[in-house]
């Protein structure tokens, strides 16, 4: 089976601009979450998605937004891009997004903001 | 504000040894715990998954869970070089949190030939 995938891989853009990236979680698996990687730290919580739904949203600026789609794959969009956005965008993926479950990652989004 | 602390390290162990990560967490009410391994350059990878006190064993790789010390633990036995990585460890958060893992900085081990 598949595991989670993300696209693009690499992804190089200016001050300012405008990013997509998207997701495709495991079969079956119906939530998606979204977090964030700087250089020497572990990832931060974006946002969750269930069932097309915003289950959650960690502490970033409303510049961040997501959806999902009824196929449940999911985009998360970045306007107005700074240079503190560069990082590795990863998605995971869980069955239903609640407690016990494991969230599996995809190979994330390597963004770099020039 | 939910914490979960690791040594950073770098964690240095020769090929053979028992390997131990160690951390904490700050919310007492927190029941899923994970410990995932990350290849330079690479996305987190799972190695294991504990909910209830005590330890759980995987091949080479134990969890260990005290809750009432909110304290999680990842023993490797006989590294290998090919375990030098990062190792995560992370809290599911619950509640209006659900679904949000918690992530520590980190700890990174290198097992030497």
């Amino acid at each position: 089976d598949a595991g989670v995938t993300q696209s693009p891989t690499h992804l190089i853009k200016t001050r300012g601009q405008h990013v997509t990236l998207r997701c495709s979680p495991i079969s079956g698996h119906k939530s998606v979450s979204w977090y964030q990687q700087v250089l020497g730290q572990g990832p931060q919580f974006i946002f969750q998605y269930y069932e097309k739904e915003e289950r959650g949203r960690g502490n970033f600026p409303d510049r961040f937004s997501a959806r999902q789609f009824p196929n449940y794959s999911s985009e998360l969009n970045v306007n107005a891009l700074l240079l503190g956005d560069s990082a590795l965008y990863l998605c995971a993926s869980s069955i239903s997004g609640t407690n016990q479950e494991t969230q599996y990652f995809g190979p994330g989004t390597r963004l770099l903001v020039l | 504000q939910k914490e979960v602390e690791q040594n950073s390290g770098p964690l240095s162990v020769p090929e053979g040894a028992i390997a131990s990560l160690n951390c904490t967490y700050s919310d007492r009410g927190s029941q899923s715990f994970f410990w995932y391994r990350q290849y330079s350059g690479k996305s987190p990878e799972l190695i294991m998954s504990i909910y209830s006190n005590g330890d759980k064993e995987d091949g080479r790789f134990t969890a260990q869970l005290n809750k009432a010390s909110q304290y999680v633990s990842l023993l490797i036995r006989d590294s290998q070089p090919s375990d030098s990585a990062t190792y995560l460890c992370a809290v599911l958060g619950y509640g209006g949190s659900q679904g949000n893992l918690i992530f520590g900085k980190g700890t990174k081990l290198s097992v030497k030939p």
